[in-house]
């Protein structure tokens, strides 16, 4: 069965500072690998996905995310953070059975710092 | 364009007591949907799915059942509500015949405390 791991469950970094979360799947074919975002009280909403060709990937809000074969990963990162981004982040992998449901990380709560 | 609609956003309920929570989808047919749950620091965890009407399938043994009575309305159900019940639950759905690789769109969540 799939399953995703985020290893950190809080970060905290300074405004302006780089973001890195960390990803780690299991999955026994070609996964395909998303990171939402859910603010504080809401859904979640998308900021990218992977699905094939490059492994560098662009998403909303100046995301983007590496997805390592050789690794299992797919971290998440952004060159400056914004007092906005404080949220917590969840990666998932969505896998081809009934249903199509996705499997999701734990999440990542990032907290950031004026 | 489609929407999700979850209602209520917040709901306080005693032990015992019956819950319904409702999810509607708007400008799309016969979408697959999805109830989730995610318990105060941990992550989303699936609870039931459905690919049509009168189709539930449930991912974990639990308190709680999921019926689909029309197209576009899901909605999430307990006879008698636990302390573990509390969480925040969210509806989402995916378009019929999307391949499973499109992403999830979700609802707003409903946060259910359980006294």
């Amino acid at each position: 069965a799939q399953s995703v791991t985020q290893p950190d469950i809080h970060i905290t970094v300074s405004e302006g500072a780089s973001l890195e979360l960390r990803c780690n799947y299991s999955y026994g074919a070609t996964p395909y690998l998303f990171w939402y975002v859910q603010s504080p009280g809401q859904g979640l909403q998308l900021l990218l996905k992977y699905f094939s060709g490059d492994t560098l990937v662009q998403g909303i809000k100046g995301f983007e995310a590496e997805f390592k074969r050789s690794q299992s990963s797919f971290n998440l990162r952004k060159p400056s953070v914004h007092w906005s981004d404080a949220a917590e982040y969840f990666c998932a992998v969505a896998s081809n059975n009934a249903g199509n449901m996705l499997t999701f990380g734990g999440g990542t709560r990032l907290m950031v710092k004026p | 364009s489609q929407t999700i609609h979850q209602w209520p956003a917040t709901l306080v309920q005693p032990v015992g007591s019956p819950l319904s929570l409702e999810c509607t989808v708007e400008g799309t047919s016969n979408p697959n949907l999805y109830w989730y749950r995610q318990a105060a620091g941990r992550g989303l965890q699936l609870l039931f799915y459905s690919v049509g009407i009168g189709q539930i399938s449930s991912e974990v043994p639990q308190n709680l059942s999921a019926s689909r009575p029309q197209d576009r309305q899901f909605i999430l159900s307990s006879k008698k509500l636990l302390l573990s019940d509390s969480g925040f639950y969210l509806c989402a759905w995916r378009g019929q015949g999307s391949s499973y690789n499109s992403p999830l769109h979700f609802g707003n969540g409903t946060r259910l405390t359980v006294t």
